[in-house]
């Protein structure tokens, strides 16, 4: 695809289940984020993946909260034991980190909502 | 470290006014600095780059090294401009660094 793609778009879960969420970057992306948008709020940093670099993690609210990236490509946000606190947007990004011009590009974003 | 700061959470203008968002940054290097918009029901997007040196839907952004600051500014606001904006700082070859965001609405 030209974009970057999240799915499910939205999903309705109840308290207590788990959740993955998944991000498609752009083909050629080396880096991917994921941030978290709650309901009047702006961007809240999660997680950012670079090539094969250890991830960095600082943004990642609690152990309940991993983040995967295979292949350099796909990555999938897992929520454990969700708690309705957890309801949001995630947005995922990708760029290409090591040219002059770089931008990143976001995805629509998966609304979770906790039940 | 790297740190966006964006004073205004939320900030409210009058149609045909001059608007300005305050985007302040703390680096010690030479960052590369953008603004992102997200009108409603849309994704987040590109507006502009200061390397770009470039007036988007009339909107401009200056680097001010001296107060490390890169404010965005339109002299006239139009309703069409109501959306959420972040500034965001980038080390050449590492992360992009969001500020938590303004919500501008243009009132008619």
């Amino acid at each position: 695809g030209a974009g970057v793609s999240q799915s499910p778009s939205n999903k309705v879960t109840e308290k207590g289940k788990d959740v993955e969420l998944r991000c498609d970057p752009i083909s050629g992306h080396t880096a991917l984020y994921w941030y978290r948008q709650s309901l009047g709020q702006g961007l809240e940093f999660l997680i950012y993946f670079q090539g094969n670099s250890a991830p960095d993690k600082s943004g990642l609210p609690s152990d309940r909260f991993s983040a995967e990236r295979t292949g350099g490509s796909v990555s999938t946000l897992t929520i454990q034991r969700t708690q309705q606190e957890d309801s949001a947007v995630y947005l995922c990004a990708s760029s290409p980190t090591v040219t002059l011009n770089t931008e990143a590009f976001f995805g629509q974003g998966t609304r979770l909502t906790v039940v | 470290a790297q740190r966006v700061t964006q004073p205004e959470k939320l900030l409210s203008v009058f149609k045909g006014a001059p608007v300005e968002l305050k985007c302040n940054y703390s680096y010690s290097g030479s960052p590369e600095l953008f603004w992102y918009v997200q009108y409603s029901r849309q994704r987040l997007q590109l507006l502009l780059r200061h390397i770009s040196r470039e007036s988007i839907k009339g909107f401009t952004a200056d680097l001010n090294k001296g107060e490390t600051s890169f404010h965005l500014k339109k002299p006239f606001a139009q309703e069409e401009d109501s959306a959420m904006y972040y500034c965001a700082l980038v080390r050449k070859g590492n992360q992009f660094y969001f500020g938590t965001g303004t919500s501008l609405t243009v009132i008619p």
